[in-house]
């Protein structure tokens, strides 16, 4: 596609439970970001990919969150144990290398009752 | 570490009518990139305009601009002719130089929720 594809687009899961989060980025584009957005909050950096290298990593709230990038494909953030602090909607974005714009993807919303 | 801030939680403004939303930063970088994004009730993140530190000239983008002033460490978005359709979370953004600590990601701010009344 165009653009930048995440699935599921809406995620209801139970506290404790694992979730996956995929991310498609643009075709080409080497640099990913997985980003976390709580209501009418500002955009929280989890984790940044160069290729499938992850430079910065820095952004992890914890050891339950992990993400890995198949070459200079797809993305996968995987949750565990989620608590409800958890919940938020979780955005990808994709840049041509590590320069210029982010185009970012629709999210991710986590609920976790 | 670098450091995005928007003070005005909201703003309010009449169509037709110009705005400035504000975005200062801090950085140890010795050159940047300062980033707006558009974020409307749809939560869908829309670029807007680019500014390079080192760009002598102010960015523009149609109806955006960007009012960089690098000793004040600012990078205000100013809309002229405001519409209806403006009215969105407002988010600034900077990414680091290469081979600097903050290269890569980009730094968003708090946002600003701009109301555009009719």
């Amino acid at each position: 596609g165009a653009g930048v594809s995440q699935s599921p687009s809406n995620k209801v899961t139970e506290k404790g439970k694992d979730v996956e989060l995929r991310c498609d980025p643009i075709s080409g584009h080497t640099a990913l970001y997985w980003y976390r957005q709580r209501l009418g909050q500002g955009l929280e950096f989890l984790i940044y990919f160069q290729g499938n290298s992850a430079p910065d990593k820095s952004g992890l709230p914890s050891d339950r969150f992990s993400a890995e990038r198949t070459g200079e494909s797809v993305s996968t953030l995987t949750i565990q144990r989620t608590q409800q602090e958890d919940s938020a909607v979780y955005l990808c974005a994709s840049s041509l290398m590590n320069t210029g714009e982010l185009f970012f993807g629709e999210g991710s919303r986590l609920t976790v009752l | 570490a670098q450091k995005i801030t928007q003070t005005q939680p909201g703003m309010f403004v009449q169509e037709k009518e110009a705005v400035t939303l504000d975005c200062t930063y801090d950085t140890s970088d010795p050159s940047y990139g300062l980033f707006w994004y558009k974020q409307p009730s749809s939560g869908e993140m829309i670029f807007l305009i680019y500014q390079g530190s080192y760009d002598q000239q102010n960015a523009t983008e149609g109806r955006y601009s960007l009012n960089f002033q690098k000793a004040r460490k600012s990078a205000n978005l100013v809309i002229s002719a405001s519409q209806l359709g403006d009215s969105a979370m407002y988010f600034c953004a900077m990414r680091g130089a290469a081979g600097g600590t903050s290269y890569g990601k980009l730094t968003f701010g708090q946002g600003t929720i701009l109301t555009v009344h009719p």
